[in-house]
């Protein structure tokens, strides 16, 4: 079955630390997202891309870094510069453009981030 | 600047009854609005997808209306089960964009 598989489920970081995590998909979608849930605040786009090699910030990409090789890779590294990192983590692909066939967006399962 | 309000943001009903939620957008130029369903701790499930050509959507028990002129849509849930019980989200894609915007979602609550 086609999907996304984000890794690890559940990580911790401590201070100073960078962390990575790792989103892959096989639905052979162009695009690909990275939100941050926080309890009361709804979901929030830190970075997406629409092609291999190509990124563009979203609204609170301060503190997170991301790089696309691969068309089915888009991993998030958060940095000792993101003060407040604790949250949940989702990972979207979707086809990029205009399409008929366009069945929106897909999500993993998620990544909990918990400083220590 | 997109703006999407669900209300209201928690609701709870006996097992059996109908329901709607509601989502409201400020840009009526939008190419496409989603519904998806959160459990607990999980990720996003795609529950309907509606393009902006289209009026309504229906999934099963599900039925997803869109009023792009008064910026609207409802999410309609028939015979409510208490597995129906999660947070629903909507979001929309403005024309000319390809992220999605989110609102804050509808904890639903299905007492049996």
């Amino acid at each position: 079955d086609g999907g996304i598989t984000q890794s690890p489920k559940y990580l911790f970081r401590k201070e100073g630390q960078n962390v990575t995590l790792s989103c892959e998909q096989n639905l052979n979608h162009d695009a690909m997202y990275w939100y941050r849930q926080d309890p009361g605040q709804g979901l929030r786009l830190i970075y997406y891309s629409q092609i291999v090699n190509d990124f563009q910030k979203g609204d609170i990409a301060e503190g997170y870094s991301v790089s696309r090789e691969k068309k089915e890779s888009f991993p998030l590294t958060v940095t000792s510069a993101q003060k407040n990192p604790t949250a949940f983590y989702l990972c979207a692909s979707s086809i990029f453009g205009y399409t008929q066939t366009d069945y929106g967006y897909t999500f993993g399962s998620g990544t909990r981030l918990t400083v220590v | 600047k997109q703006e999407v309000t669900q209300i209201p943001a928690a609701l709870s009903v006996p097992e059996g009854e109908n329901l709607v939620l509601n989502c409201s957008f400020t840009d009526s130029a939008i190419y496409n609005l989603q519904w998806f369903r959160q459990d607990p701790g999980k990720g996003l499930t795609s529950l309907l997808l509606i393009q902006s050509s289209q009026r309504e959507q229906t999934s099963g028990r599900l039925n997803a209306s869109l009023d792009k002129s008064s910026g609207r849509s409802t999410l309609y849930i028939a015979a409510s089960q208490p597995g129906d019980s999660a947070t629903y989200l909507c979001a929309v894609r403005g024309q000319g964009a390809q992220k999605l915007v989110f609102g804050q979602g509808t904890r639903l609550t299905i007492n049996p």
